[in-house]
């Protein structure tokens, strides 16, 4: 079975600050990967997600994350960060299958700090 | 373009009580559909998954059911509810219309607390 870890439960920075949340998925022969972002009381929204191809991802917001085999980790960077990202973030991933199930990380809540 | 509604948005419901959240999906055919659970602090419990009406996958077994009366429509049940099923309750679909059957996209949520 595919698992999703992430790293850090609580990574707390200040405004301006470049961040970085960890993330490791198991290996497997095809993996597409995604991070997730979650304000609090609302659903999650997609920030962005490896298919193919390039292994750096932009997203929305100034997100990026790579996609890095040999690590089998897909770590997730902002270079500044503002106040307004505070929120919860998932990685998930997905291996293909009929019913197209993603397995979620347990989160990491970014707290950023004026 | 795509769009998930959930209601109700909140719920308060006494022990015991019969529970039914509704999702729709507009603007998409034959998508999959998913139910989570979100306990306070914890992550993402995938609770059930449809590909089809009337196809429903469980993945937790307990005292809560899933319906798929329609195409795009998901119904979350239960006969009596329990102290241990407050939550946050997410409804997601994923489909080729986005260009890709991998993502999903989530609605705004059910918060459910039973007293």
């Amino acid at each position: 079975a595919q698992s999703v870890t992430q790293l850090d439960s609580q990574v707390p920075v200040f405004e301006e600050a470049p961040v970085e949340l960890r993330c490791n998925y198991s290996s497997s022969v095809s993996v597409y990967l995604f991070w997730y972002v979650q304000y609090p009381n609302q659903g999650l929204q997609l920030l962005l997600k490896y298919l193919s191809g390039s292994t750096l991802v932009k997203g929305i917001n100034g997100f990026e994350a790579e996609f890095n085999k040999s690590q089998t980790s897909f770590h997730l960077r902002k270079p500044s960060v503002h106040i307004s990202d505070t929120a919860e973030y998932f990685c998930a991933s997905n291996s293909g299958g009929s019913n197209y199930k993603l397995t979620f990380g347990k989160g990491t809540l970014l707290t950023v700090n004026p | 373009s795509q769009t998930i509604h959930q209601w109700p948005a909140t719920l308060v419901q006494p022990v015991g009580s019969p529970l039914s959240l509704e999702c729709t999906v507009e603007g998409t055919s034959n998508p999959n559909l998913y139910w989570y659970r979100q306990a306070a602090g914890r992550g993402l419990q995938l609770l059930f998954y449809s590909v089809g009406i009337g196809q429903i996958s469980s993945e937790v077994p307990q005292n809560l059911s899933a319906s798929r009366p329609q195409d795009r429509q998901f119904i979350l049940s239960s006969k009596k509810l329990l102290l241990s099923d407050s939550g946050f309750y997410l409804c997601a679909w994923s489909g080729y219309a986005t260009g890709g059957p991998f993502e999903q996209f989530f609605g705004p949520g059910t918060r459910l607390t039973v007293l």
